[in-house]
């Protein structure tokens, strides 16, 4: 068990909908990273959000946002959702000061878009 | 720019066979960190190991073992006398200063599988 909890695990909706995906960081973890993993792109870093504030963008798309509440916890809001958005949807989360340190991974939400 | 490749998509042995699974980085940072994870059929990421660029030592972990070259910008993992258990998808990842701290960057995986 890495410490990093993501729900829900599966999730399944229509096409133009949107979704809300949540995470919950090690205790002591400042730093949260999103990745998505899909067949096409393999496993690709989203966005980073360090106490609260967003720290660095990768390759999120418009209709993705994400935000770190002051508990720490954060959420990747997926909307207007397409086919191609169906992935693994990875949270995880380090410590300050851990340059170098491993990133634990939660076991990640799957994603299905129909 | 980070890249991590890894060259072999899928690796087939049988039991007891050893493997090596083959990692080659680039990165223009002297200081970055190398990783494995490993994905089993169920589908969380599993941390295995992480070195820095400034410990070449190879590193052995029960069955595991890893080979760092600076040399050759490689980062090789052996598994020794495999079993089916070690069926999953294995992946390299790089974190050097150059990106935003924490953030990795993942090859395209490699998927072993071993059979009875």
């Amino acid at each position: 068990d890495s410490g990093v909890t993501q729900t829900p695990k599966h999730l399944i909706t229509a096409t133009g909908q949107r979704v809300t995906l949540r995470c919950s960081p090690r205790s002591g973890d400042l730093s949260v990273y999103w990745y998505q993993q899909s067949l096409d792109q393999g496993l690709q870093f989203l966005i980073q959000y360090y106490n609260g504030e967003e720290r660095a963008k990768g390759n999120i798309l418009e209709r993705f946002s994400a935000q770190q509440f002051p508990d720490l916890h954060s959420e990747l809001n997926l909307s207007s959702l397409e086919l191609g958005d169906s992935a693994l949807y990875f949270c995880a989360s380090s410590r300050p000061g851990q340059g170098g340190g491993e990133a634990f991974f939660g076991q990640g939400t799957r994603l299905t878009v129909v | 720019a980070q890249k991590v490749t890894q060259a072999q998509t899928e690796i087939s042995v049988v039991e007891k066979e050893d493997v090596t699974l083959d990692c080659v980085y680039e990165t223009r940072d002297t200081t970055y960190y190398l990783f494995w994870y490993k994905q089993p059929p169920s589908g969380e990421l599993v941390f295995l190991i992480r070195r820095n660029s400034f410990d070449e030592q190879n590193e052995i972990s029960g069955r595991y073992s890893w080979n760092f070259q600076k040399s050759t910008s490689s980062f090789n993992f052996t598994i020794t006398a495999s079993q089916v258990v070690d069926s999953a998808v294995y992946f390299c990842a790089l974190l050097d200063r150059g990106s935003t701290l924490g953030r990795l960057y993942f090859g395209r995986g490699t998927q072993l599988t071993v059979w009875p």
